[in-house]
């Protein structure tokens, strides 16, 4: 089974910062990783897929990067409503899917 | 528009079996593939399995197999997940997704509400 990891674990941030986040699969998956944006209470929201395609009405500061077993969601400069849980997701092994553990940015 | 209404909270006991439902609406619901995904208190996300309805074949994660049924309604466009011998580690959210497949991608881009599923005794 492909297993994926993220770091860090969380992190502080501001408004305005520039935050990146990593995640890294046990195995190639090419580009096969999508990313999602979680807040409290609330279903997971689809950011990103195959790496770096941005999904329709998701904010141009959010942007993806990598292939092979590494990968990055950055988030250029950080606003508000951004202060959430971020987990990445492999579909290389698609009709099975794994996702990270997530990666929770708060206020500094 | 695609929207997925999931049923409400359930309480269970140890050993019994809970059925959670998602009803589709928008788009061909045939032809896209339903996940249910789970989310343990202060836990990550995690796949549980999925169903193409044309297909009517689900796939499950090796952790659930033999415990997780997932099946479809088409007539009613719902989607059913049945988690069986539960214990107070299935105490979790529930949720369905819609996965998409698009130019060779796959990728989950509606989600339902969520369903809480307490086991308790």
């Amino acid at each position: 089974d492909i297993q994926m990891t993220q770091s860090p674990s969380s992190l502080s941030a501001s408004v305005g910062d520039r935050v990146t986040i990593t995640c890294r699969a046990s195995q190639s998956i090419s580009s096969y990783l999508n990313w999602y944006q979680q807040k409290s209470g609330k279903a997971p929201k689809l950011l990103i897929y195959a790496a770096s395609s941005l999904q329709s009405g998701v904010p141009s500061r959010f942007s993806g990067s990598g292939s092979g077993t590494d990968f990055t969601l950055t988030i250029s400069s950080l606003q508000p409503e951004d202060f959430a849980t971020y987990y990445c997701q492999q579909s290389y092994s698609t009709p099975i899917f794994t996702f990270g553990p997530g990666t929770k940015v708060d206020i500094k | 528009q695609v929207q997925l209404v999931q049923s409400g909270a359930e309480v269970r006991k140890p050993g019994s079996s809970v059925k959670v439902s998602c009803k589709a609406s928008g788009g061909t619901f045939s032809s896209y593939t339903i996940s249910w995904v789970r989310q343990a208190p202060g836990q990550g996300l995690e796949w549980m399995g999925g169903i193409i309805p044309i297909f009517g074949t689900p796939k499950y994660a090796q952790k659930f197999q033999g415990r997780v049924t997932i099946t479809t309604d088409e007539s009613t466009t719902t989607a059913y997940m049945e988690l069986s011998s539960l214990t107070s580690e299935d105490t979790a959210v529930y949720y369905c997704a819609r996965e998409i497949h698009s130019s060779g991608w796959n990728y989950f881009d509606y989600w339902g509400q969520g369903t809480l599923v307490t086991v308790s005794s």
